[in-house]
């Protein structure tokens, strides 16, 4: 049973390079997200998707490009790096055929440092 | 949009002392509101949840109360063991096609063997 698996789960690169980072889940879930963890913020939505070619914003999308050409696959591109967007990033899954109140599973975190 | 606020950051008890984290939402629409534990290097793990037609949930040791006139919820964690310690989230969703769930801060709490 792997659940939800980001990578890589440590990355340094520097600004202006363009990074993706990766999630994939095995439970065939509808819905995926991406989250940043900033201290004080707690967890801030990027970009979500509600099937496989469906994206959508989220708080803070700047800077950020999804895709989601298989149900399973999220990734998330930073196309131009910048230091305010070193972070701790989580990806997340959720059910939609049991009704809407469904709990999103994370994965453990992909840890991003820009210099 | 919505807006979570939690209280306090941070949570120091005694071992085999209860524990209680304050969130206050702002949307009255919302109506979804899971706890999620996390710790360190670890992504959140939902430990409870509770749905806006529901005043109070209980799970062995932790139980969530929901007072939607006054917008606000509360985890209550009893007999706290050290293994309890991590950082502790409050969300709140609404139940529209976007299913995004809003955060508070986070609450360190540390149980003290």
């Amino acid at each position: 049973d792997a659940g939800i698996t980001q990578s890589p789960r440590y990355k340094i690169t520097e600004t202006g390079r363009q990074v993706t980072l990766m999630c994939h889940q095995t439970w065939s879930h509808s819905y995926m997200f991406w989250y940043r963890q900033d201290l004080g913020h707690g967890l801030r939505l990027i970009y979500y998707s509600a099937a496989a070619d469906i994206t959508d914003k989220g708080e803070v999308p700047d800077g950020y490009v999804v895709s989601r050409s298989k149900t399973e696959n999220f990734p998330l591109t930073l196309e131009s790096a910048t230091r305010s967007q070193t972070s701790v990033y989580f990806c997340a899954s959720s059910e939609t055929d049991r009704g809407p109140y469904q709990p999103q599973h994370f994965g453990d975190g992909t840890r991003l440092s820009i210099l | 949009g919505e807006n979570v606020e939690q209280h306090p950051s941070t949570l120091s008890v005694q071992e085999g002392d209860s524990a209680v984290i304050k969130c206050t939402y702002s949307d009255s629409a919302s109506n979804y509101f899971p706890w999620y534990k996390q710790e360190l290097g670890k992504g959140p793990q939902l430990i409870i949840d509770i749905r806006s037609n529901v005043g109070e949930k209980k799970d062995q040791r932790i139980a969530v109360t929901l007072n939607k006139t006054a917008k606000h919820f509360s985890l209550h964690i009893t007999e706290t063991q050290p293994e309890d310690s991590a950082v502790y989230f409050c969300a709140a969703s609404l139940d529209t096609g976007r299913r995004a769930l809003t955060f508070g801060s986070g609450t360190r709490l540390q149980v003290q063997p």
